[in-house]
């Protein structure tokens, strides 16, 4: 099975812009989360989507938000970019038996700089 | 509210020694306890889980309610397991994984 796909790989952008990051599950897997990393925070929960539907949000602002599509891919959209933004924003997958089971496959992470 | 603390940020140990990445967490509920470990230049990747009670690598960490620990062991560390190690906490209501901030392990020659 191929791995948890994550696009683009890096980007650069100026403050003020929006960012759209997309993740591809491994295939079968029916929930995704996000989760930012950073050297002074270490890995932020940012939400968790399964079935399309949103389960939890991390302690992030509106300014994040994602969304789930019926084939179970991805995306997150961070808008009105600030500096503190810049990090590396990882995808995971996770199997469903019947629900999620916590076990996650993470992507390589999509590299965000925020200029 | 769900915490998970790595006492560790760095823990040093000669190859053949012992080895144990500290892990304690706080929750309120039945925990679901995980260990990633993220090796140079790869992706983060699950070692164990808490409920599968298998030795992965040589690594075991075992579930001390009473402590809330979820401490992860190697009897003989190699230079191979040099890597950053995540413990982590599933909230399985919430959907949600907490994760500590990470021990960096080095094993020297």
């Amino acid at each position: 099975k191929a791995g948890v796909t994550q696009t683009p790989r890096y980007l650069i952008k100026t403050r003020g812009q929006q960012v759209t990051l997309s993740c591809s599950p491994i295939s079968g897997h029916r929930s995704v989360s996000w989760y930012q990393q950073t050297p002074g925070q270490g890995l932020q929960f940012l939400f968790e989507y399964f079935s399309e539907t949103q389960r939890n949000k991390g302690n992030f602002p509106g300014r994040f938000s994602g969304r789930q599509f019926s084939n179970s891919r991805s995306e997150m959209n961070v808008s009105t970019l600030e500096l503190g933004d810049s990090a590396l924003y990882l995808c995971a997958s996770s199997p469903t038996v019947p629900g999620p089971t916590g076990e996650l496959f993470f992507g390589e992470g999509s590299r965000l700089t925020v200029l | 509210a769900q915490r998970v603390t790595q006492p560790e940020k760095l823990l040093s140990v000669f190859k053949g020694a012992p080895v144990e990445l500290k892990c304690n967490y706080s929750y309120s509920g039945s925990p679901e306890l995980f260990w990633y470990v993220q090796y140079s230049r790869q992706r983060l990747q699950l070692l164990l889980r808490h409920i599968s009670r298998e030795s992965i690598k040589g690594f075991t960490a075992d579930l001390n309610k009473g402590e809330t620990s979820f401490h992860l062991k190697k009897p003989f560390a190699q230079e191979e397991d040099s890597a950053m190690y995540y413990c982590a906490l599933y909230n399985t209501n919430a959907g949600k994984s907490t994760f500590g901030d990470g021990t960096t392990l080095t094993v020297k020659p």
